[in-house]
């Protein structure tokens, strides 16, 4: 149980255009999703926090107008990448808390590639 | 917020030998501290976790020690095997529904 399937897997894109990643917990209701992103050889870096039904949460430092983050139902979370460039090329991927119980779940990591 | 230190960054080991990986956290709250193997490309995988409520946590050749007093944790490895190369990174969060704040990895090779 807690499974967290994220789309697509990879993306490459062409310079200032957007690309929008999907998290959607398949088998429980995640009211909760956190959005990583992790640089080549480097560790995972909470961008932002998305809440169902309220604007996201962001950590310093991530722009909120490039990052778009939708949360709109129990099972949906996307992360919208608008205008990308070349530095934003990263591994994301997104995680939530298991309903009652310790831990969290991650989604499988999109891998962009902005050209 | 958070703040989770993680030594050392790099760490080779001869198969068979033991591997020991620490890391320390800044906010007294935190109560969940996981454990996670990450392959190239591919999500964390959980390996141990532990909770505030223990000091010590074994699963196989895994084991998870926890100072609360000192407010760090270990993962130690025994028996190691070239299947274990990996990166490895430790969390803390006082999961209640709140981020989790992972350390800066270990890259971890086993040589056979």
């Amino acid at each position: 149980g807690a499974v967290v399937s994220q789309h697509p897997s990879w993306v490459i894109c062409k310079s200032g255009t957007s690309v929008k990643i999907e998290c959607r917990s398949l088998d429980f209701q995640a009211t909760t999703m956190f959005w990583y992103r992790q640089f080549p050889k480097q560790s995972l870096m909470l961008m932002a926090t998305s809440n169902e039904g309220s604007k996201a949460t962001y950590e310093q430092g991530v722009e909120k107008d490039k990052f778009l983050i939708n949360h709109a139902s129990l099972t949906l979370s996307t992360l919208t990448v608008t205008s990308a460039h070349p530095e934003d090329s990263s591994f994301y991927i997104c995680s939530a808390p298991r309903t009652g119980a310790y831990g969290y779940t991650f989604g499988s990591g999109t891998r962009l590639t902005v050209v | 917020g958070e703040n989770v230190e993680q030594h050392p960054s790099t760490l080779s080991v001869q198969e068979g030998d033991s591997a020991v990986i620490k890391c320390t956290y800044s906010d007294s709250a935190s109560n969940y501290f996981p454990w996670y193997k990450q392959e190239l490309g591919k999500r964390p995988q959980l390996i141990i976790d532990i909770r505030s409520n223990v000091g010590e946590k074994k699963d196989q050749r895994i084991a998870v020690t926890l100072n609360k007093t000192a407010k760090h944790f270990s993962l130690h490895i025994t028996e190691t095997q070239p299947e274990d190369s990996a990166v490895y990174f430790c969390a803390a969060t006082n999961n209640n529904n709140n981020d989790m704040r992972f350390g800066a990895g270990t890259r971890l090779t086993v040589k056979p």
